[in-house]
Parts: structure tokens; sequence; C-alpha cells
């Protein structure tokens, strides 16, 4: 079992949509989890993070975190084609407090 | 722009040729990570560097060396590269002890022929 694992996509939304993207992770001892944003060609760009479970929100961006689940997610609301990216969930190692461990990315494609 | 910044941007080179990477973070961060991403895998950390001092090697090839001279700098000394060390190597800065939001530089698009 992979410890961060996400669905590849691409994920096809139309622009306006909400944008789902799931990310679960296999350390029930994780602490922060993060999202980044990666265009192609590009570096990866920190979106948001997040440490309670529940939801946190920043403006068209909501992260929510059920550990009981072990699962994280990223909403994306009014979609357009500028969030067409790749998006990367990273979890917090247990055995570390600074090391990422980065799931392979879902692709986001948003059509106009 | 994150703070973070990478030179080259782009490298090409042969298989017996030596370069450098490098990386610096203006951030004020205690923390700084070479990771390596290849196409459709995830990102792999190699080395992590926390107040100048390596704590993490990812079981990385000796033809990769990190040297961390200060917290502000970090370099990556390749040398006898292989074909399939081509890939986008990414520096990242994180402030331990804190919430440890990586930011990442621009990355150091590497091909060996």
């Amino acid at each position: 079992q992979k410890e961060v694992e996400q669905n590849s996509g691409p994920l096809s939304v139309p622009e306006g949509a909400i944008a789902s993207l799931n990310c679960t992770y296999s350390d029930r001892g994780s602490q922060s989890f993060f999202w980044y944003r990666q265009y192609s060609g590009k570096s990866p760009e920190l979106i948001m993070f997040i440490y309670s479970n529940g939801d946190k929100e920043d403006g068209r961006f909501t992260a929510q975190l059920n550990k009981a689940s072990q699962y994280v997610s990223l909403l994306i609301r009014d979609s357009q084609p500028s969030d067409s990216a790749t998006y990367l969930c990273a979890v917090n190692g247990r055995d570390s407090s600074y090391k990422l461990i980065f799931g392979s990315g879902t692709r986001l494609l948003v059509r106009p | 722009e994150t703070g973070v910044t990478q030179t080259p941007r782009h490298l090409v080179m042969g298989m017996t040729n030596k370069k450098s990477l490098k990386c610096e973070q203006h951030l004020g961060h205690n923390a700084m990570y070479w990771y390596k991403q290849s196409a459709k895998k995830p990102l792999e950390l190699m080395f992590v560097y926390n107040f100048k001092e390596q704590t993490e090697n990812n079981s990385v090839p000796s033809r990769f060396s990190p040297e961390c001279p200060n917290s502000s700098h970090l370099f990556l000394h390749l040398h006898t590269l292989q074909p399939e060390d081509s890939a986008l190597y990414l520096c990242a800065s994180s402030q331990k002890g804190g919430s440890n939001e990586q930011f990442f530089g621009p990355g150091t698009r590497l091909t060996v022929l």
C-alpha cells in the first residue's frame, strides 16, 4: 500500500463546477496535511494546509480532513480553466515532523 | 516567487561531466531539501538539511553529493550520472518547529546524455 494515494485522473469538470480531489494516507499518526498545485513544467506551489478535523476555507479552496477515515480532500469552487494543473497531496511523516510524503498527484482539467 | 531560487534552470550534461546545482532561500528558514521528480512518479525526497546538518539521506546513490554551507544555501554536486538521472530537481525550504510548509524553488531540469 502506498503511503499517500491519489487518483491520477484526469479529473475533467466544466468551468464553474466544483472540483473534488481526494487523498488517502496510511500512517494514522500523521499530523499535517498539505495541498500543492503544479502546473506543467513548473514547481509545486503550496495552496493550503490543514491540521484539524473538519473544513478549512481559503477563497475558492476548501480543504477537508477526516483523521478517523484517513483521508483529506480539496474542493475547488467555481473552477476556472486556469485551475487546470496537477494537485499534489502531501502528508508529514510520523517519524519526522519536517519530512513530507507526497502522493503522485491528480491531474485536473477544467473545460471552458 | 516563493523566495527560493535555483540555478541553473536547465542543464544538459554527459555521463562523465561534473556539475553542481545551487539553491538559495531568502525566507529565513532553517531546513532545506532536495527532491527529484521524474515523469509519472511521485516527488522523491533525496536529502534533508536542518541547521546545516544532514538529517536525511534517502538511499541516494553516491554520484549525488549534497553540500549545505549555511542555512540559506544548498548545493547538489553531480558526477558520473546516468541517463535515468534525467529529471526535475527541486529544492525546498521550511521552518522546522513551525507548521513546516515547504516552499519550492523553480527547479533545475537536468538531462543526462
